[in-house]
């Protein structure tokens, strides 16, 4: 069974440029989660989608963060314009139902570094 | 609001030596736990969970967690260490909502 997939893997770009991170779920997984990692912390859920909807993105920073997963499958994360702050490993996680209960796979990350 | 306190940033322990690692959470409602370990260069994958039923939960690689409810504690445990379990260990909780990690403990294993 194929795991999720991220691209890129590393991105280096100056502050306030634009960048955008995708991800391709496990194949048949409904729920799909972007979390954010800085350094010495972990992960933090920046928004979950249900097929294409919205589930919840009550910690996303709206003014500079979207997201999209138009039709229900892969996503894509966009970021602009950056900040220093926003130097951190995005990843990306899948499950199959989005229940409490459900694990959830994730992918190996895009490793951000905001100059 | 849901918070996961993992007492140990890093821990250095000798091949064969006993492992536990501490998680704490805060929060009210029915909560489903989860431990995650990230190797070397590879994806956090799923060690543990405990959603109901018999709070002591055995994961892969010989690792096991106890719920204890009264001390809002998910601590894990590992009777012997081996050198290729140095990874990143992180607690997570969800109730309802998202998932809450903590900021995870680095164990290093000598040889």
């Amino acid at each position: 069974e194929a795991g999720v997939a991220q691209s890129p893997r590393y991105k280096i770009i100056e502050k306030r440029q634009s960048v955008a991170f995708w991800c391709n779920p496990i194949s048949g997984h409904a729920t799909l989660y972007w979390y954010q990692q800085i350094l010495g912390q972990g992960p933090k859920l920046l928004i979950q989608f249900q097929n294409n909807g919205v589930v919840d993105d009550s910690q996303l920073p709206k003014d500079r963060f979207s997201a999209e997963r138009l039709k229900g499958v892969d996503s894509t994360l966009k970021i602009q314009p950056a900040k220093l702050e926003d130097s951190a490993v995005y990843l990306c996680a899948s499950s199959l139902t989005g229940s409490p209960t459900d694990t959830q796979y994730f992918g190996p990350g895009t490793r951000l570094t905001v100059l | 609001a849901q918070s996961v306190s993992q007492h140990n940033h890093h821990v250095i322990l000798s091949e064969a030596a006993s492992l536990e690692l501490g998680c704490n959470y805060s929060y009210g409602g029915t909560v489903n736990l989860f431990w995650y370990v990230q190797y070397p260069g590879q994806h956090l994958q799923l060690l543990l969970k405990y959603f109901s039923g018999d709070p002591l939960v055995k994961g892969i690689k010989g690792f096991e967690a106890e719920f204890i409810k009264s001390k809002f504690s998910f601590n894990l445990r590992k009777p012997s260490v081996q050198w290729s379990d140095t990874a990143e260990y992180f607690c997570a909780v969800r109730g309802n909502n998202d998932m809450r990690f903590g900021a995870g403990t680095r164990l290093t294993v000598k040889p």
